[in-house]
């Protein structure tokens, strides 16, 4: 079955540093990747839609600029958290359109930032 | 806009058979999917519904009636491993195919 790998699963780092988590599909090209967040006991949030070539589409009220999306190849999404603050710390999850109908969810990122 | 509700907790026993409810409101439909979510991991898929009907899948089984926005998941013979929480996740028609989560069912299994 189709297959996406998120790195890292976990990662601690200090304020004001970045973070950038990697999401690879394995076996199928994913052209259209989506990064969501979510907090203890609450749902999935979309953040953004990447698509491979071209610039992400944001979900209202999410900051483009502190998370950046680079979609480079049909394999291969990015998501940089710029500037981290404990606000930010959360688990992010990439997942991709995957064959025949369904979407794939990376493994998963738990970001703390301290 | 979208609005997808669930209960929030359900708690059921081993052996038993339990019913998460969905209702949804969506501009446009094409897609109901359930996934199942472990604390800490990431989602997984269960099932796929886009026509109205009952889908089986093993233990697992979904509804979907779209003339009233609703859908279902049936979890027959509970294993406490089932404890989990459940996704229902609606696909709007067009635009970039992104996948709108309910908060999910927290489902607790007792012996």
């Amino acid at each position: 079955g189709a297959v996406v790998s998120q790195h890292p699963s976990w990662v601690i780092c200090k304020s004001g540093t970045s973070v950038k988590i990697e999401c690879r599909s394995l076996d199928f090209q994913a052209t259209t990747m989506f990064w969501y967040r979510q907090f203890p006991k609450q749902s999935l949030m979309l953040m953004a839609t990447s698509n491979e070539g071209s610039k992400a589409t944001y979900e209202q009220g999410v900051e483009k600029d502190k998370f950046l999306i680079n979609h480079a190849s049909l394999t291969l999404s990015t998501l940089t958290v710029t500037s981290a603050h404990p606000e930010d710390s959360s688990f992010y999850i990439c997942s991709a359109q995957s064959p025949p109908y369904g979407y794939t969810f990376g493994s998963g990122t738990r970001l703390t930032v301290v | 806009g979208q609005n997808i509700d669930q209960p929030t907790e359900m708690t059921a026993t081993e052996g038993a058979i339990v019913q998460i409810n969905c209702t949804y409101q969506t501009s446009g439909f094409n897609g109901l999917f359930w996934y199942q979510q472990h604390a800490g991991e990431a989602p997984t898929f269960l099932s796929y519904n886009v026509l109205d009907g009952l889908e089986e899948k093993g233990r697992f089984s979904s509804f979907l009636s779209r003339s009233k926005g609703y859908s279902y998941l049936l979890l027959k013979e509970l294993q406490m491993k089932d404890s989990a929480s459940y996704l229902c996740a609606v696909r709007p028609s067009g635009g970039y195919q992104k996948v709108t989560f309910g908060t999910g069912t927290k489902l607790q299994v007792i012996p």
